[in-house]
Formats: structure tokens, sequence, C-alpha cells
């Protein structure tokens, strides 16, 4: 019953390789999120999306793409992963896109050799 | 035990003191405010909140204030336990459209039994 699910935990990879983090949230929350934690606990929002439409994409290489398939889920797929890719990445999920409270997930360690 | 600013990545306290958590916020149009909690191998957890027709508002154990004038934030933990041990981030939104969310750097607290 976890309100925010993401999958893989922990993501170990080549350079070059290509790659997909999945996020589901059972909250029935209309607007979620993506961003990337640095080695320094540096917290960045990359994309926002509601109900299945993007609304924020902030400066982010287009080897990003997100892909929200229903608005229960939102999955980011990397193309091409670089060695500056490694961080861990959060999925996190708000009622709206209006000043409310963000629920997190667990994280996905993505490491890039 | 205090921290200042975001100057001094690391408070450590005993046991059952007092902690203040300071964050000093960039854009003086902001008028939403969250406190989360980060430990350790966990996503970013929602502590308390302030709008910023407030100066202070308090929840089970934590207070957070708010000062416009000098645009900063405050974290106050009464009676700190080993469990608070954390990093600390404050974020910062602005009123319009889509909210954005600014995290601070953070602040890592240690408490000592």
């Amino acid at each position: 019953d976890t309100a925010v699910s993401q999958t893989p935990k922990y993501l170990v990879t080549q350079m070059g390789n290509d790659k997909s983090i999945k996020c589901e949230q059972n909250l029935g929350h209309d607007t979620m999120y993506w961003y990337k934690q640095d080695s320094k606990k540096f917290l960045k929002i990359m994309f926002s999306y509601n109900n299945k439409e993007l609304i924020i994409n902030e400066t982010v290489p287009n080897r990003f793409s997100p892909k929200s398939p229903d608005k229960a889920h939102l999955n980011l797929h990397i193309n091409s992963l670089e060695l500056g890719d490694s961080a861990v990445y959060f999925c996190a999920s708000s009622p709206d896109q209006g000043g409310e409270t963000q629920y997190f997930g667990p994280g996905t360690r993505l490491l890039v050799l | 035990g205090e921290s200042v600013g975001l100057h001094l990545p690391t408070l450590s306290v005993q046991e059952g003191d007092n902690s203040i958590i300071n964050c000093a916020y960039s854009n003086s149009a902001s008028d939403y405010f969250i406190w989360y909690k980060q430990e350790s191998g966990k996503g970013p957890q929602f502590i308390i909140d302030i709008r910023s027709n407030m100066d202070k508002r308090q929840g089970q154990r934590v207070t957070v204030l708010l000062n416009k004038t000098v645009k900063h934030l405050s974290l106050q933990i009464a009676a700190t336990q080993p469990g608070d041990s954390a990093v600390y981030f404050c974020a910062e939104m602005l009123p319009g459209g889509s909210y954005i969310p600014t995290f601070g750097r953070g602040t890592s607290l240690i408490v000592h039994p």
C-alpha cells in the first residue's frame, strides 16, 4: 500500500545505454514530478505532469523523456546515459499543481559507469 | 543548537536539546514554503508548511517561523530525538500557474544520544 513507488531502487549501467525508471502513485493525485538529487543532496525538479500533460520542463537534456500513460504513472526514460547522469532520481506526486505539498517516492539510485 | 543559513550544512545536537535549522530563500514573491525531512536512503517527507500570510505555524514538536522582511525561514524542533537525525530541506514556491518548488541546499541534523 505504498503511496508513491519507484522501480528499480538501484540501477547500475554502462555509459551510452538507454534505461527507464518507473513511478506509480496510488493517492489519486493529478500531478506527478521527477526530481534529480546530486551527490551533494541538491534536489532539483526536472519535469511535472498534470493529468498526463507536461506542465513543467526545466532545463533538462532531451535525452531525458518522461512518459505518462495515465495519471497514476510517470515513467522516465533516459537515452545515451552519461557519467553525469549518476544521481538519485525521485518521483513525487501532489493533489494538483497549485501549491500543495508533494509526496515523494523512495528514489532510484542510478550509477553510470 | 542552531545552523546559520545554508553555509553550515551540518548541525549536531544532544538528545533533548532544541534544534533550529535556518533557511534563506531567494524570491520575495514566494508565497508558500515547506520543510521536508529526508532520512538516509529515503525520499523527502513533508514536515510542516506555511503560507506567506502567516509568520508562525506550529506542529507536533516543530515550529516554522517566516520572516518575509529578510526572506528567512526557520524550523525549530523541540526536544530533539535520535529519530530526528536526517537532512532537512526548505522549499519555496512562487504563486501563479504551476507551482515550481525550489529547494534549499539542505542541513544535516545529527542527534547524539
